[in-house]
């Protein structure tokens, strides 16, 4: 069963906007969820991590992720878009064992100018 | 530092033949993973090394698959007998130990099986 969702195959945002790739998951207790980012022909990035704290957690390249636990979600942000976010960006949670991470599907972010 | 490095970057290879695939993880990380992205499957977790533990082969999807790593360093996936769905980017990553949650990716290796 999918444990991790993105509902959206593609998201296209101005840059200079605002952008948010949604990610929802579907596990019981508390999740360690992640987010991942990959560029063309390169292996996949690491953005950011929720464990446990606060719910907002902040990331590289000005990233940031909101834990919401009663909507199930962590969704991406940034407050403003740059055409160099233009990625395939991933979301992820841990296994119960703590040893593999389990992709969403993920999301084809395009920063237009 | 370096990275995780991988080789080779592409590989193209006949339907029937064997193939390996080579991961060298972050100095001193002892925890090792395969992953397997495709278009069908999105990305899948293939197998997990820990030290010197038994390593965790729950996502090799055939007995076709199998991975060692020796002295606890590099990796190699092997696939016998190639058949075309195995075409896919292979991806190794590797973090400090278990209870690390930061995974670092190599650029991984791109199978082809014609």
């Amino acid at each position: 069963a999918q444990s991790v969702a993105q509902p959206e195959d593609q998201v296209n945002v101005a840059e200079g906007n605002p952008l948010t790739v949604k990610c929802t998951y579907s596990v019981s207790g508390n999740p360690y969820l992640f987010w991942y980012v990959q560029y063309p022909n390169r292996g996949l990035q690491f953005l950011l991590k929720y464990i446990t704290g606060d719910n907002l957690v902040k990331g590289s390249y000005g990233f940031e992720a909101e834990f919401n636990k009663s909507q199930t979600s962590f969704h991406l942000k940034k407050p403003s878009a740059l055409v160099s976010d233009s990625a395939l960006y991933f979301c992820a949670r841990f296994s119960g064992g703590y040893n593999k991470l389990i992709f969403g599907a993920g999301t084809r972010l395009a920063v237009h100018p | 530092g370096a990275g995780v490095s991988q080789s080779p970057s592409n590989k193209v290879t006949e339907k029937g033949k064997d193939v390996e695939l080579r991961c060298d993880p972050i100095s001193g990380h002892t925890a090792l993973y395969w992953y397997r992205q495709s278009l069908g499957q999105g990305l899948e977790f293939l197998i997990y090394f820990q030290g010197n533990s038994a390593p965790d082969k729950s996502g090799l999807p055939s007995d076709r698959f199998s991975a060692e790593r020796t002295g606890g360093s590099v990796s190699t996936l092997t696939i016998q007998r190639t058949q075309q769905e195995d075409s896919a980017v292979y991806l190794c990553a590797s973090s400090r130990n278990r209870g690390d949650y930061e995974q670092y990716f190599g650029p991984g290796t791109r199978l082809t099986v014609t």
